[in-house]
């Protein structure tokens, strides 16, 4: 079964940083590209950033761009999003997530971020 | 980056009912990259629709998918009570994915 499981949410004050983690099992994750996307209270989705299966080739949201890096660490099975300079409208329900492959993808239960003071 | 509008931002409909949700792109969607997600509250959003117009699996025939290059439909044909929900078209055919806005199926 395949298993996605965010953690590493939290309340962060403005300016500060937080890393999100995501552990994935069920499935090789070798072979799979990797996204995060978020969804703001009572708003819609807003895809943040996604990874290629090595690694090596990312892309983010122009609202992320320069703040936030995504990275997987192949050997644990584990993705994440380390987010730096938070603001408050970065709050928001995280989901990680394998991309669309073969007619399938899965997500996460997502993981709460609210930036506040 | 590829702007998705979707219309209308409200449907109101009863169980039976066809329901016909929009979304349009403000540019080509490479290879019809185009998905359907289906988010009730609470829940992580549920693929529906990929490719524009192929079923995920699990996904029942009353859900269709339709349109290419811009313009793209998802059809209910007949709606159950557990497809009240809201509806989001995204794209994946660029290196910076998009969602529409989304459309709200209410009863």
């Amino acid at each position: 079964e395949v298993q996605l499981v965010e953690s590493g949410g939290g309340l962060v004050q403005p300016g500060g940083s937080l890393r999100l983690s995501c552990a994935a099992s069920g499935f090789t994750f070798t072979s799979y590209w990797m996204h995060w996307v978020r969804q703001a209270p009572g708003k819609g989705l807003v895809w943040v950033s996604h990874i290629n299966s090595d690694g090596y080739s990312t892309n983010y949201a122009d609202s992320v761009k320069g703040r936030f890096t995504i990275s997987r660490d192949n050997a644990k099975k584990t993705l994440f999003l380390q987010m730096n300079s938070l603001r408050a409208e970065d709050t928001a329900v995280y989901y990680c997530g394998r991309m669309i492959a073969d007619g399938e993808d899965y997500w996460g239960q997502g993981t709460l971020v609210t930036v506040s003071s | 980056e590829i702007v998705l509008t979707q219309s209308p931002g409200t449907l109101s409909l009863s169980p039976g009912e066809r329901a016909t949700l929009s979304c349009r792109a403000s540019q080509t969607v490479s290879n019809n990259y185009l998905a359907w997600y289906q988010q009730k509250p609470g829940q992580a959003p549920r693929l529906l629709i990929y490719g524009a117009f192929s079923r995920a699996t699990g996904i029942p025939d009353r859900f269709t998918g339709s349109g290419s290059g811009t313009d793209f439909t998802l059809t209910i044909s007949r709606l159950e009570p557990e497809d009240f929900a809201m509806y989001y078209c995204h794209q994946y055919g660029s290196s910076l994915r998009t969602f529409g806005q989304g459309t709200k199926v209410e009863f």
